[in-house]
């Protein structure tokens, strides 16, 4: 059982770089996510969709962009990357937002000259 | 704007000793929180989740109680071994599917 599947697992970009972060999960979810984890902030939220073919922002959505044409997949996509977007991501699923947990991806390391 | 504070941001335990710590959240709006384990270098793992104010929940050594009403939640820790040693989150979800995580409470055991 594969669960959450995020590739790669580590990047490094320059600056002004276009990259898509891929994030699969097999356990049919409704729900996933995507969050960036940067020392002292925890956990924030970028994007999130309830379903294929939905998709709506979260705390820090400016610079990424989101697709969810199927239930598994919902790649993350990073325009122009800049330097304040190294960071750790993480993708999460779950069935439902609320009365279930979400499974976290290992997470990208992702690294901006 | 949403916020979720957790406190203490970071903790000294002695080993064999009980802890606790607190996550507050928005008292409007609410749907559910979760508490997770974070462990370096792995992803987060969940530990409760939690719906109804007064839940009470447990699992082995951990237990974790909910006050909707006044926007609080505490994790407790009895007997606190060393691989207990972690971050522990919490997350608070509204209805309209929002997800805001706390930062964080960084547990270290100390042998």
């Amino acid at each position: 059982n594969a669960g959450v599947t995020q590739t790669p697992k580590f990047q490094v970009l320059k600056t002004g770089q276009s990259m898509t972060l891929q994030c699969a999960q097999d356990m049919n979810h409704e729900y996933m996510s995507w969050y960036r984890q940067d020392p002292g902030m925890g956990l924030r939220l970028i994007h999130y969709s309830v379903g294929a073919g939905i998709t709506d922002q979260g705390e820090v959505p400016n610079g990424y962009n989101v697709s969810r044409s199927t239930t598994e997949d919902f790649p993350l996509r990073l325009l122009s990357a800049a330097p304040s977007q190294t960071s750790v991501y993480f993708c999460a699923s779950s069935y439902r937002t609320g009365v279930q947990p979400q499974h976290f991806g290992d997470g990208t390391r992702l690294s901006i000259l | 704007i949403l916020n979720v504070e957790q406190s203490p941001q970071s903790l000294h335990v002695q080993e064999g000793d009980s802890t606790n710590f607190t996550c507050s959240f928005p008292s409007s709006n609410f749907y559910a929180l979760h508490w997770y384990r974070w462990e370096t270098a792995k992803s987060p793992e969940a530990l409760f989740v939690m719906t109804l104010n007064g839940d009470e929940k447990k699992k082995g050594r951990i237990s974790a109680t909910l006050n909707t009403k006044e926007g609080y939640s505490y994790l407790y820790i009895k007997g606190s071994q060393p691989e207990d040693s972690a971050t522990y989150l919490c997350a608070f979800i509204n209805r309209d599917d929002k997800i805001i995580f706390g930062k964080g409470t960084r547990l270290h055991i100390l042998p």
